[in-house]
């Protein structure tokens, strides 16, 4: 089935180390997003992707960075990871188009930084 | 900026009907999602209106009404698995990029 998945499904990490998260698609969708979650809230956006050479800001992107390596890949890196990084992260991808362009999720990383 | 207000919690009976509403200040945006959020798990997509009104879906409808920046979400026939999250997002009119409200947690009881 097509599918969104992420690796590492949870990570434990030590204050200042790089981190990178993965994501790949085989829906063959064009946009990519990173989100996080924090405990009793909803999901902030941290960057998004409309194409292998389009890369935005969302909301949240101070102290990360991502890369889109082709059109099914999407990774997220943490430079300098700090505790308050802790978070579930999802990747989501979605159709092109102006209306009706649900996102499709992965399980989610949970990540904890000491 | 797309303020989104939801309640926080909400608990009903196994079988019944909830609404799930949603309220929101924004300058534009082309459609409004909902969708379901198992603790732990991905969330999926239930409902998405663009037009004012109400779209159905089995067990679950979604209402819209632009004028009054309010959706709702309808649960009818509760089953124990309906207790999750439920998140409103809206979906701006730079399209696909779309801001999330908290969500609210909904707990079945027998």
């Amino acid at each position: 089935d097509a599918d969104v998945t992420q690796t590492p499904r949870n990570r434990i990490t030590k204050t200042g180390k790089r981190i990178m998260l993965e994501c790949s698609q085989t829906k063959g969708h064009d946009r990519m997003y990173w989100y996080r979650q924090d405990p009793g809230l909803g999901l902030r956006l941290i960057y998004y992707s409309f194409d292998v050479k389009d890369i935005n800001k969302g909301e949240i992107s101070d102290g990360y960075s991502v890369s889109r390596q082709a059109q099914a890949k999407f990774s997220l890196s943490l430079e300098s990871a700090i505790p308050n990084q802790t978070a579930l992260y999802f990747c989501a991808t979605s159709v092109a188009g102006p209306t009706h362009n649900e996102q499709f999720f992965g399980p989610g990383t949970r990540l904890t930084v000491l | 900026g797309q303020n989104i207000d939801q309640p926080t919690e909400m608990t009903a009976t196994e079988g019944a009907i909830v609404q799930i509403n949603c309220t929101y200040q924004t300058s534009g945006f082309n459609g409004l999602f909902w969708y379901q959020q198992h603790a732990g798990e991905a969330p999926t997509f239930l409902s998405y209106n663009v037009l004012d009104g109400l779209e159905e879906k089995g067990r679950f409808s979604s209402f819209l009404s632009r004028s009054k920046g309010y959706s709702y979400l309808l649960l009818k026939e509760l089953q124990m698995k309906d207790s999750a999250s439920y998140l409103c997002a809206l979906i701006g009119t730079n399209a696909g990029k779309s801001t999330f409200g908290d969500g609210t947690t909904l707990t079945v009881k027998p």
